[in-house]
């Protein structure tokens, strides 16, 4: 099993509204990311997990709010978004951290925030 | 911050057309990955360059590593309408690890 899962594909949510974003891969990977994707740009690093640590943090809003559960699965919280926040949202993983491997993304979740 | 810069920005081409995208670095790259991103789609892993001067070939796709290790290209050979699409390349941050990405060559190819 070579994917990663993403869910929901849509979501529309309002400025007070809080939700989250999913993410699963079962391929064994110890490194997972959240990145950001506006239209016609490349996808931009939020945060990463390495072995369920989080060991980077690109100084994103507090109003995402990232988990790891366990190895497999990276959620991604929303709170009070801001409708600057509305693009698609990719979760990627490799087998170790920090871009010494191939990233694996996942069909990502496109957000529009009301 | 290290950045890497990915030319051109677009690039239209008739089927059967050539199509090279460039990426350049003013700092030596331990090294460089290559990402294709569909419309609507997702970035998908192409390939991996480590090594100074390498050249590897997948089909109609050949990748380049510079000898200098602060360039890289891609060139398809006869394009295809399949691949249309925008073309990514990534490269490790020395300071952080973490995967720096061009601005990306967005390829349409008219049949």
């Amino acid at each position: 099993d070579t994917e990663v899962t993403q869910t929901p594909k849509h979501l529309v949510m309002g400025m007070t509204n809080k939700k989250s974003l999913k993410c699963e891969q079962h391929m064994g990977h110890r490194a997972m990311y959240w990145y950001k994707q506006k239209a016609k740009k490349p996808p931009e690093l939020m945060f990463v997990y390495s072995y369920e640590k989080l060991s980077i943090n690109e100084s994103v809003p507090s109003r995402f709010s990232p988990e790891c559960p366990n190895s497999s699965l990276l959620n991604l919280h929303l709170h009070a978004l801001q409708p600057e926040d509305s693009a698609l949202y990719l979760c990627a993983s490799s087998p170790l951290g920090l871009g010494t491997y191939e990233q694996y993304f996942g069909p990502g979740t496109r957000l529009t925030v009301t | 911050g290290q950045q890497v810069m990915q030319i051109p920005q677009y690039q239209h081409v008739q089927e059967g057309e050539d199509f090279t995208t460039y990426c350049n670095s003013s700092t030596t790259l331990s090294n460089i990955q290559w990402y294709k991103q569909r419309p609507g789609g997702h970035p998908v892993f192409l390939i991996q360059l480590v090594k100074s001067g390498e050249v590897k070939k997948q089909k109609r796709l050949t990748f380049q590593f510079g000898e200098a290790k602060k360039n890289s290209s891609l060139h398809i050979t006869a394009t295809q309408t399949t691949d249309v699409g925008t073309y990514f390349c990534a490269a490790r941050s020395g300071n952080t690890g973490k995967l720096i990405f061009g601005q990306g060559t967005t390829l349409q190819v008219k049949p």
